[in-house]
């Protein structure tokens, strides 16, 4: 069976600073793997995706995520953290047969 | 384009009543899905269906009940409602080509008291 998991429940962060979140991952075959964010008392919005290619994929409002294959990991980044970013964020895996498995989340406070 | 809709937003249910969790897309995808989100707990697959006519349980199935009789609706039936299926319930629909992106809708809050 497949699965995510997030270690940190939260992440703090200070403005200006870099963040990342963690997002480790364990799926048969090829991994499809997603970020979404969620703001309060809204839906999850995509950020980004690994499908194939280039390990380092960009996406939304500035952010990127680092596929690492020999570690099963999918960390989410930025290199400099607002206060808008603010938010609860969502790793999530997709096999091939359109399935998808999300972490727990985590929330990331970036401190004005 | 309205992309995912849900009603309602909110509703407070009583223990052994039910009730249905309606979902709407207009983007004519294929595949729709329904998730429970309860705190700390992520996102849990309760259903999904691949095309009207089909659906398949996901990994909390018990409780709930799905139909697709189109390609816009996915409508969630919750029988003899419990505590236990107080969550925000959200819907997502993905066109269906492989490793595509999944549209959430604004999701309902449900409380069953």
């Amino acid at each position: 069976a497949q699965s995510v998991a997030q270690p940190e429940d939260q992440v703090n962060v200070a403005e200006g600073n870099p963040l990342t979140v963690k997002c480790t991952y364990s799926v048969s075959g090829n991994p499809y793997l997603f970020w979404y964010v969620q703001y309060p008392n809204r839906g999850l919005q995509f950020l980004l995706k690994y499908i194939t290619g280039d390990n380092l994929v960009k996406g939304s409002y500035g952010f990127e995520a680092e596929f690492n294959k020999s570690q099963t990991s999918f960390h989410l980044k930025k290199p400099s953290a607002l206060v808008s970013d603010s938010a609860l964020y969502f790793c999530a895996v997709r096999d091939g047969y359109q399935k998808v498995t999300f972490g727990t989340g985590t929330k990331l406070q970036v401190i004005p | 384009n309205a992309g995912v809709t849900q009603t309602p937003k909110f509703h407070i249910l009583k223990i052994g009543q039910s009730m249905t969790l309606q979902c709407t897309q207009d983007m004519n995808h294929n595949y729709m899905y329904w998730y429970r989100q309860d705190p700390g707990m992520g996102l849990k697959l309760i259903y999904y269906s691949v095309g009207a006519g089909i659906t398949d349980k996901g990994e909390v199935p018990n409780g709930y009940n799905v139909s697709r009789s189109t390609t816009e609706d996915f409508p969630l039936r919750l029988e003899l409602a419990a505590p236990s299926q107080t969550s925000v319930y959200f819907c997502a629909s993905t066109p269906g080509v492989l490793a595509d992106t999944q549209y959430f809708g604004p999701g309902t809050r449900l409380t069953v008291l």
